[in-house]
Order: C-alpha cells, then structure tokens, then sequence
C-alpha cells in the first residue's frame, strides 16, 4: 500500500521568512495530495491539496508543489506569521483504492518572533 | 453546523474492559472514516463507511476492533478487551465526494482513550 513520508519532523522559521515542508509517496498511483493542519490542542482541519493533474497550485500564502516523477510534493508557506506554527500533515490518496488517506508523519512548525 | 461530534472526549478504561466511541458525521457527508492518532505511529487509517456502507476496513486490527454505522447520523468504534497499546486519540471525519477525488476530510476533536 501508499506509504508517505514527511522529511522534517520540526522546523523552526523567523516570523516573515518562508518555511518549507516536504513529503515523499510510493504509489504512482496515487493522484490526490491534500494538507493538513492541527494547532496546539485541536484537530486536524484542511489547509490546501493539489491533484496530480497540475504541478503548482497556490492559496494566499500556501503554494503546493508536485512532481509527479519524483514522486514528491511539498508545502511553502511565504511570510510566515506566529499563527502558522502548528503540525503539518501531508497526505495521498490512491484514486482506486478508494477514498482513503494516507498520511505523513507530520512537521511541527515553529515560527519564532 | 456543528462539525463532526465526537464523544466521549476522553475515555479511561482498564485493561481487558469494552471501549465504545462515537461519532456524529457533518448532516449530509456521506463518508465516515476512522483514524487513531499516536506519538509513535501518526495518524493511521483505521476504517471508513460509504453511505452508511463499510467500504475499507484495511486498517482495524481484526480481533478486538469492529466498527458500525447503524444509520447516517452516526457511526462506532467498539474495542473490546482492550490493552495499553489501543491507548490513542481516535478521530473520526466525515466528507462529501468530490471532483476529480479530491474529497476534503472534516475531523472531529478525537476521543482521547487512555488503558490503565
């Protein structure tokens, strides 16, 4: 099956700069690549995806890269703000397998005033 | 609307006794899933339900774990005999089917199930 793999376990940014997390995935089957999030104390809630049929999608201060050859994806946030700091799951979703979603182990971001 | 309900939010059982967690989906998401979240193992799939229909249950340990979904308003995780290892956060999500597979999971805030 899928499996992911979430390169930094921590990461620690100045607030303003940009902080990059990167996941690795297995299955070329897998064509669905969402994000998580989970602050201090609450569930995980949705940040951003990106299907497999592009190779950079952005949100305000996200942006999501793929590249499918490498089977690699990962998640920059730009001007980082104190509110950023929480864990960051990445996940993949093999379309034939079903719904399901395997996730990374997640990034616990810091970002120091 | 509001969110994926979870109860109880923090159960304490003893070792070999029954654990049942429940979940309320969001009104109208047609998939549940369940995931255990731990230090040491992340956040792993467990199981998930479709229209009330048990679709993938790749991830529960066979033996003790079982899960059900009796109607669209809620969905359960019973483990029974229950050992210190099962000690987790339990989350349930629910989701509506979306375009192209993209399908966005709404997390409830876990039962945190801690087995003296």
């Amino acid at each position: 099956g899928e499996k992911v793999e979430q390169h930094e376990s921590t990461l620690s940014v100045r607030e303003g700069d940009s902080a990059v997390i990167n996941c690795t995935y297995t299955d070329t089957a897998s064509s669905y690549f969402p994000w998580y999030k989970q602050e201090a104390g609450k569930s995980l809630h949705f940040v951003i995806d990106i299907r497999s049929n592009v190779d950079r999608k952005q949100s305000q201060r996200l942006i999501v890269l793929l590249d499918k050859k490498a089977k690699r994806f990962s998640l920059h946030i730009t001007a980082t703000q104190p509110e950023d700091s929480a864990i960051y799951f990445c996940a993949a979703r093999d379309n034939n397998a079903g719904a399901k979603l395997t996730f990374g182990g997640g990034t616990r971001l810091t970002v120091r005033p | 609307n509001a969110g994926v309900i979870q109860t109880p939010r923090h159960k304490v059982t003893g070792k070999g006794q029954e654990a049942t967690l429940w979940c309320e989906p969001i009104s109208g998401h047609s998939a549940v899933f369940w995931y255990r979240q731990t230090i040491v193992q992340g956040l792993e799939f467990l199981t998930y339900f479709r229209n009330q229909a048990p679709i993938d249950d790749s991830g529960m340990p066979k033996e003790r774990f079982s899960a059900q979904m009796p109607n669209q308003s809620h969905s359960t995780l019973k483990i029974q005999s229950t050992q210190p290892q099962d000690s987790a956060v339990y989350l349930c999500a629910s989701s509506l089917p979306g375009g192209g597979g993209a399908e966005t999971l709404y997390f409830g805030s876990g039962t945190r199930l801690t087995v003296l």
